[in-house]
């Protein structure tokens, strides 16, 4: 079946610039999740959805960013006023289950460049 | 709060070598463990898991076991290939939580 699928999978964007990244998880997953990972490192936690709920924020690293998840599917993770430090790939995950121990299932990315 | 680390990389090898990938955590209670691959151009794919104590994972030839004594999930293969070229990640989450914690990575390079 189809996977997690992010779009768009580059972005090039003028610093002051806002951007909006799609996330379309697989079907009937409740859980998604929103990560940052910048060059070379692990992905950091940002932001989780349960169905169209947002249950956790703690790891959005600015009110400049906001995320969410309307009727439960497709999330949408929009970045205000964009800066330098913003430039990383953004990845979207989702999990068939509510709780922590099971797999997550990643999307391919989208590539953000600020310039 | 939680934390994975992972040993330096990046890491070379020649084809058929022995490898291994340390990984430590910090977390309270019994989180469950991860090993993530992320090969050139693709998203992270699970490679294998534990969910309690002196559970092993494997998957593909690799293998790990959640060591509770020593806070360690190291990852190893007996005879590594060209195609497990790759970044590794050391990852954990609370049974409670949802959120993964990912260590820095490793690079691995296998040539033939």
């Amino acid at each position: 079946g189809a996977g997690v699928s992010q779009s768009p999978r580059y972005k090039v964007a003028k610093r002051g610039q806002d951007v909006a990244l799609r996330c379309d998880p697989i079907s009937g997953h409740v859980s998604l999740f929103w990560y940052q990972q910048a060059l070379g490192q692990g992905p950091e936690f940002l932001t989780y959805f349960q169905n169209e709920a947002q249950l956790d924020k703690s790891g959005l690293p600015s009110d400049r960013f906001f995320a969410e998840r309307p009727e439960g599917s497709v999330s949408t993770l929009k970045i205000q006023r964009t800066q330098q430090e913003d430039s990383a790939v953004y990845l979207c995950a989702s999990s068939p289950k509510r709780t922590g121990g099971y797999e997550q299932y990643f999307g391919p990315g989208t590539r953000l460049t600020v310039t | 709060g939680n934390s994975v680390t992972q040993m330096e990389g990046p890491v070379t090898l020649s084809e058929e070598a022995f490898l291994t990938i340390n990984c430590t955590y910090t977390a309270t209670g019994y989180p469950s463990l991860f090993w993530y691959v992320q090969y050139p151009g693709e998203g992270l794919q699970l490679l294998l898991k534990a969910t309690k104590a002196d559970d092993k994972g494997s998957n593909k030839g690799f293998e790990a076991t959640y060591r509770k004594e020593t806070t360690s999930f190291h990852l190893e293969k007996g005879s590594v290939q060209v195609s497990d070229s790759a970044v590794y990640f050391c990852a954990l989450s609370q049974t409670s939580g949802s959120r993964l914690t990912f260590g820095e990575g490793t690079q691995l390079t296998v040539n033939p």
